[in-house]
């Protein structure tokens, strides 16, 4: 079956860059997504990618696709206290509904 | 009131008790999910409607039993759980057809079985 997959845990400076990464199996995935669940929440969508592109730039999102690699990484800029939290790649072929979801990236910002 | 309404944000119940896990979306969505979030594991799809239809059902117990009375609402009848059916469990609404619609979560319901 499709697989998502990603690391468990990111540690960062406040200020410095995150880098998560995802990988995926799917080779027909047409949209990937980025989500954020914080603490006692549910999943916020952040940004997604159409697989016909290799980039997306939001604020300090950066979005990166290597389709050939199947592999899928959020950049965020400057990164601040306010960014801890859980982040969740997604793949679909749909442009509605039924994603397959990765188990998410604990990512926690330090002073 | 905005977004996806998940009620009650938690719950604990016995194994023998029947609960209801309610949702409520106020974005004028066609398609509605019920996500099941365990620890360290990837989002499990459990249910869809689509325009008020299921449309998928992942294997899921018996135990569990979705009801989609209309576009808007969505609930989760719960009876005769195990304790390993504790988890969060989440709802997602989406536009069916457009070029884009990705998923709206509600916070979820934490639900705690013992």
């Amino acid at each position: 079956g499709e697989d998502v997959e990603q690391s468990l845990f990111l540690s960062v400076r406040e200020g410095d860059s995150s880098v998560i990464n995802c990988t995926y199996t799917d080779s027909s995935s047409t949209y990937l997504y980025w989500y954020k669940q914080e603490p006692g929440a549910g999943l916020q969508l952040l940004t997604y990618i159409f697989s016909n592109m290799d980039m997306k730039q939001d604020q300090r999102l950066t979005v990166l696709l290597n389709k050939k690699d199947k592999h899928l990484s959020l950049r965020i800029a400057d990164t601040q206290t306010g960014d801890s939290a859980i982040y969740f790649c997604a793949e679909s072929h749909h442009s509605w509904g039924k994603l397959q979801f990765g188990a998410g990236t604990q990512v926690v910002v330090t002073p | 009131e905005t977004g996806v309404t998940q009620t009650p944000r938690h719950l604990v119940m016995g194994m023998t008790n029947k609960k209801s896990l309610k949702c409520e979306q106020h974005l004028g969505h066609n398609a509605m999910y019920w996500y099941k979030q365990s620890a360290k594991k990837p989002l499990e799809l459990m249910f869809v409607y689509s325009l008020e239809e299921r449309v998928e059902n992942n294997s899921v117990p018996s135990r569990f039993s979705p009801e989609c009375p209309n576009s808007s609402h969505l609930f989760l009848h719960l009876h005769t759980l195990q304790p390993e059916d504790s988890a969060l469990y989440l709802c997602a609404s989406s536009q069916v057809r457009q070029v884009i619609s990705p998923l709206h979560f509600g916070n979820g319901t934490r639900l705690t079985v013992t």
